[in-house]
């Protein structure tokens, strides 16, 4: 079973922040957060992953509860091309298993 | 370019026929991944593999086999037992190796059908 709770769909206009949230409630402290897109019938593009520290790279930010139990995806500045399925995943180093829930349906409309 | 590529894009077989799907990366990973991906669904992990001449079952293994007996390729066999073989296949890879943190590439898919 996935370790990850994601709503299943979200609107976002373009131009703004999208703010993707993810539960993970039973997560151990050795598994990292991290964050695919997928656009249809492609393979899951990375976005970024992170253990405890908030990050940032070109494409968006992850912040993490203090906890660790849930964290959010922000995409600040949304485009028509972000329209995706983002899935947030927990796991274990770069060999451990990567296992995907249903994800977020984001559409960015005009 | 370095990356996983799988072949072919999309494929047909008859009911009851192994099939195998091709996924070869040049990225030098350790780690090698299968999953499968039916329509409006999410991914599932079929087989995964952490080192050559090693691998593990993911949560729907059967009827399918897989054999990593080079550093950069990774076979995925369809065989007659899948009862429900028609599904995208996604291979994907990663550098592996304890207290390595990087994120997997993914191929861009097999479009398997079963008539």
């Amino acid at each position: 079973d996935a370790k990850t709770t994601q709503p299943p769909s979200m609107d976002c206009a373009e131009g703004r922040a999208a703010n993707l949230p993810c539960n993970h409630s039973t997560i151990s402290g050795n598994e990292y957060v991290y964050w695919y897109r997928q656009i249809h019938s492609q393979g899951p593009q990375y976005i970024i992953h992170g253990l405890k520290n908030n990050e940032t790279n070109e494409m968006a930010s992850l912040i993490i509860t203090e906890d660790r139990k849930s964290s959010t995806l922000i995409l600040p500045h949304a485009t028509l091309r972000d329209t995706a399925v983002y899935y947030c995943i927990v796991r274990v180093g770069s060999w451990g298993k990567l296992q995907f829930g249903a994800g977020t349906q984001v559409v960015v409309t005009p | 370019d370095g990356g996983i590529t799988q072949s072919p894009k999309y494929l047909f077989r008859k009911e009851g026929q192994n099939v195998t799907l091709s996924c070869e990366q040049n990225l030098n990973h350790d780690a090698m991944y299968w999953y499968r991906q039916d329509p409006g669904q999410g991914l599932r992990l079929i087989y995964y593999s952490q080192i050559v001449n090693d691998f593990q079952k993911g949560d729907i293994a059967e009827g399918y086999s897989v054999s990593r007996e080079k550093k950069e390729s990774f076979p995925l066999t369809v065989t007659s037992a899948q009862k429900n073989p028609t599904a995208f296949y996604l291979c994907a890879s990663s550098i592996g190796g304890q207290g390595r943190n990087t994120e997997a590439f993914f191929g861009q898919g097999t479009r398997l059908t079963v008539v």
